[in-house]
């Protein structure tokens, strides 16, 4: 079956810890893209890669880093940096480069700092 | 700026039919998109409009009006395990993403 499959389903940090998260799609598609969703909030965009080897800064990229080193992965850390980290993470993914095609969503990521 | 709007809450019955609104301002247009979000779950894709008038499919249908930047998803034959949010968003991001407004969480009572 094609598919978006992110992991772990829930994530608990401690404070100071730096955690990646999995985002993996066989659906041979060329963009994909780094969502955090707040309570009472719409989708941010964090990160996106339109090609392998390439990826670019969202609306809050800070306190986030992403590679893009195949084109079935984009893995995104966060870091300590990140003020707030506590949120569900979504990973997108889409056919066209621009943002004319559907982004289809992989289950999400829920990380929590203790 | 990029503004998109909808309502936080909506009631509806079962059985019965309920309109989401969204209106939008922003830079750029290249499609409407609603989304469903069941809690906890990811969003699922429901429709996409990028010309002006009604896409129908099954028991939803999505219009837009491109002059009124205006948007409406409507449910009919509403059923309990519609109770979700729906997200509207539109492709106009200057990055290349969607602009997704706050969503409308939609509780279906019996």
């Amino acid at each position: 079956d094609g598919g978006i499959t992110q992991s772990p389903k829930y994530l608990f940090r401690k404070e100071g810890q730096n955690v990646t998260l999995s985002c993996e799609q066989n659906l041979n598609h060329d963009a994909m893209y780094w969502y955090r969703q707040d309570p009472g909030q719409g989708l941010r965009l964090i990160y996106y890669s339109q090609i392998v080897n390439d990826f670019q800064k969202g609306d809050i990229a800070e306190g986030y880093s992403v590679s893009r080193e195949k084109k079935e992965s984009f893995p995104l850390t966060v870091t300590s940096a990140q003020k707030n980290p506590t949120a569900f993470y979504l990973c997108a993914s889409s056919n066209d480069r621009g943002n004319t095609d559907t982004q289809y969503f992989g289950p999400g990521t829920r990380l929590t700092v203790l | 700026g990029q503004n998109i709007d909808q309502p936080t809450e909506m009631t509806a019955t079962e059985g019965a039919i309920v309109q989401i609104n969204c209106t939008y301002q922003t830079s750029g247009f290249n499609g409407l998109f609603w989304y469903q979000q069941h809690a906890g779950e990811a969003p699922t894709f429901l429709s996409y409009n990028v010309l002006d008038g009604l896409e129908e499919k099954g028991r939803f249908s999505s219009f837009l009006s491109r002059s009124k930047g205006y948007s409406y998803l409507l449910l009919k034959e509403l059923q309990m395990k519609d109770s979700a949010s729906y997200l509207c968003a539109v492709g106009g991001g200057s990055q290349g993403n969607l602009i997704f407004g706050k969503g409308t969480k939609l509780s279906v009572k019996p």
